[in-house]
């Protein structure tokens, strides 16, 4: 079964920094991008950023919201994909999901197919 | 890059047909044909209804049909059914490596 899981998610105070991790299973995880998606509680979804593979020299992207604040790397040896947030405010409060285009990276899918159930992060003092 | 318009809410009863618009700008939904559509119901994990534009993926009930002309893409769900309430959201390619999504419209199966 194709299967993403985040964790790392929980109560940090502004000015902190949290690291989200996303799990990978059933399927090549070194072959494909891996995009990350949050939603504040009764805001809608935003897309957050993604992560390329070592094809694509691992090439971030990231929303303006959160540039220069998260950073994502990937371990493929572990099928993992993290999230580095710090300068967190309380506007980045959410439920962080991480997802995948169904094909592999530089295939031209701009979709996602697969979504974890996300992890709660909260920015409160 | 500022989120796709969506109506925040839209309604029909079972058997009714309704249809979602999501308005971006020729940056995003006007130039590219990368739109896509989820169906996220609280507590789950969003599912893709519509890729680009107008495609449906396996195992989609063809009930969902997906629409685009100029700036404005759009979901038709036809044959309502109660399991159909939930909340959807429009998402596109921006050009540049940065994607865009709507607010998210809530249906309510009257």
């Amino acid at each position: 079964e194709v299967q993403l899981v985040e964790s790392g998610g929980g109560l940090v105070q502004p000015g902190g920094s949290l690291k989200l991790s996303c799990a990978a299973s059933g399927f090549t995880f070194s072959g494909s991008a891996i995009h990350w998606v949050r939603q504040a509680s009764g805001k809608g979804l935003e897309w957050v950023g993604r992560i390329r593979t070592k094809t694509y020299t691992y090439a971030t992207a990231y929303a303006a919201s959160v540039k220069g604040r998260f950073t994502f790397s990937r371990d493929d040896s572990k099928n993992t994909a993290y999230l580095q947030m710090n300068s967190l405010t309380t506007e980045d409060t959410a439920v962080y999901y991480c997802t995948k285009p169904p094909l592999t990276d530089g295939s031209g899918s701009y979709q996602f197919d697969v979504w974890g159930q996300g992890t709660l992060v909260t920015v409160s003092s | 890059q500022s989120a796709l318009t969506q109506p925040a809410s839209v309604s029909g009863s079972p058997g009714q047909s309704i249809t979602i618009s999501c308005i971006g700008t020729s940056s995003d939904v006007g130039t590219y044909n990368f739109v896509s559509w989820y169906q996220h119901h609280p507590g789950e994990a969003p599912k893709l209804m519509i890729y680009d534009a107008i495609k449906r993926p396996s195992g989609v009930s063809n009930r969902f049909s997906g629409s685009r002309s100029g700036n404005t893409a759009s979901l038709t769900i036809s044959g309502l059914q109660a399991e159909d309430e939930a909340d959807y959201y429009c998402c596109s390619y921006a050009g540049s490596n940065i994607w865009v999504f709507g607010g998210g419209t809530k249906l309510t199966v009257l």
